[in-house]
């Protein structure tokens, strides 16, 4: 299948940094890629729809100042969590789906985020 | 997006016994169905998927039932085995794919 990389696979900031997770799709091209954060033993909340060479989409209660996403190419978007506090702590997933099927979505590995 | 829900979140199964998953979904004009696995510490990882105008559809030890008339999937593992504890989803629709609670499969040696 598809082959979706996520960097890095975890970091760990200082209160107030910001921190870039990159998403890139290696042997296909993702005119869409969605964004997505998952808490312990929770299931993944979408964040938001990124789509190339257009702004981001973004769900409702997620602040799109704070969570920045670049979708530059078709094969890669990143999101920058901006002045991060520990409530930002959490498991980032990305995912992209396949220019010409638009059906099947792959993901990344994840990013754990902690802020200290 | 598609509203999709499990029913049950955990299961434990015995080793070398069939398990199923079990998925309902709200949205009647859903036509296409993912189930994915995700283990602990990582991304979801596909498993298979179906159309609504298939009824059955089988993998490798997996196999998706759809019964469109109650809004339910299902998803069949033969033959258990301890590499298939994780986490499993069903999603729907091909807009947005948004992610129900998941079922925690749980296998027994």
């Amino acid at each position: 299948g598809a082959v979706v990389s996520q960097h890095p696979s975890w970091v760990i900031c200082k209160s107030g940094t910001s921190v870039k997770i990159e998403c890139r799709s290696l042997d296909f091209q993702a005119t869409t890629m969605f964004w997505y954060r998952q808490f312990p033993k929770q299931s993944l909340m979408l964040m938001a729809t990124s789509n190339e060479g257009s702004k981001a989409t973004y769900e409702q209660g997620v602040e799109k100042d704070k969570f920045l996403i670049n979708h530059a190419s078709l094969t890669l978007s990143t999101l920058t969590v901006t002045s991060a506090h520990p409530e930002d702590s959490s498991f980032y997933i990305c995912s992209a789906r396949e220019a010409d099927t638009n059906e099947k979505l792959f993901f990344g590995s994840g990013t754990q985020l902690s802020v200290l | 997006g598609e509203s999709v829900g499990l029913h049950l979140p955990t299961l434990s199964v015995q080793e070398g016994d069939n398990s199923i998953i079990n998925c309902a979904y709200s949205n009647s004009a859903s036509d296409y169905f993912i189930w994915y696995k995700q283990e602990s510490g990582k991304g979801p990882q596909f498993i298979i998927d179906i159309r609504s105008n298939m009824d059955k559809r089988q993998g490798q030890r997996v196999t998706v039932l759809l019964n469109k008339t109650v809004k339910h999937l299902s998803l069949q593992i033969a033959a258990t085995q301890p590499g298939d504890s994780a986490v499993y989803f069903c999603v729907g629709g091909y807009q947005k794919v948004t992610f129900g609670t998941g079922t925690k499969l749980q296998v027994i040696p």
